[in-house]
């Protein structure tokens, strides 16, 4: 398995600001992922970050608004940028290891007021 | 495209039941199917998966789950359940050999004394 570390575990946040999350795994990863969990829903994929290139977004999700940084095989950063209330969620990052396993970390909930 | 399906949004059962939550799955090839499980302000922890092999597949915590690929399904069981079990449940697809998963949108479960 892998430990993730996320931070922070919990934010409220105005409007019209950014915030950036950061994710630390105890050990060097080659794929890292971020999820968001919208209230009462599951989880959607927001982008693919490998260390080196550019992360890779999915449908719906621009890098304008949500910019990640993969400096290296252990961290990555998320930033939620020019949040609005529909950004309330919980962010939670992933990593890979081996074939078609992801271990996540505690999420990071965020409120936007 | 792939895709996860779970029929029940909300189950009650009492302690010392059986259990039994519903997966379904939309997949070109032969899948890589997981469920998590998240309980309140967690992260997700994984409780089994299947890439291959045994169709029956034995879990953490007493779960196991068994695949069909006929119906194509993959869903989760628990012969009684303890009231500590009391959470929401992810089936996840694997897309190919990545780390990447899609999710189903939860179960969530009760557990009445």
């Amino acid at each position: 398995s892998a430990v993730i570390s996320q931070k922070p575990s919990r934010d409220i946040c105005q409007r019209g600001t950014s915030l950036t999350i950061q994710c630390q795994v105890d050990s060097q990863v080659t794929m890292m992922f971020w999820y968001r969990q919208q209230p009462g829903q599951s989880l959607t994929l927001i982008a693919t970050a490998n260390q080196g290139s550019e992360a890779t977004y999915e449908s719906g999700f621009v890098i304008d608004k949500f910019p990640i940084s993969r400096p290296n095989l252990t961290f990555s950063t998320l930033t939620v940028s020019n949040m609005s209330p529909e950004d309330s969620s919980i962010y939670l990052c992933s990593v890979g290891r081996g074939v078609a396993e992801a271990f996540f970390g505690q999420g990071t909930r965020l409120t936007v007021v | 495209a792939q895709s996860v399906t779970q029929p029940d949004i909300h189950i009650t059962v009492s302690e010392g039941a059986s259990l039994e939550l519903r997966c379904n799955y939309s997949y070109g090839a032969t899948p890589y199917l997981f469920w998590y499980v998240q309980s309140p302000g967690q992260g997700l922890q994984l409780l089994l998966k299947y890439f291959s092999g045994d169709t029956l597949v034995q879990g953490i915590k007493g779960f196991e789950a068994e695949f069909k690929r006929s119906q194509s399904s993959f869903n989760l069981r628990k012969p009684s359940v303890h009231w500590s079990d009391a959470a929401e449940y992810f089936c996840a697809v694997g897309a190919g050999a990545t780390n990447k998963l899609i999710f189903g949108t939860g179960t969530l479960l009760a557990v009445q004394p």
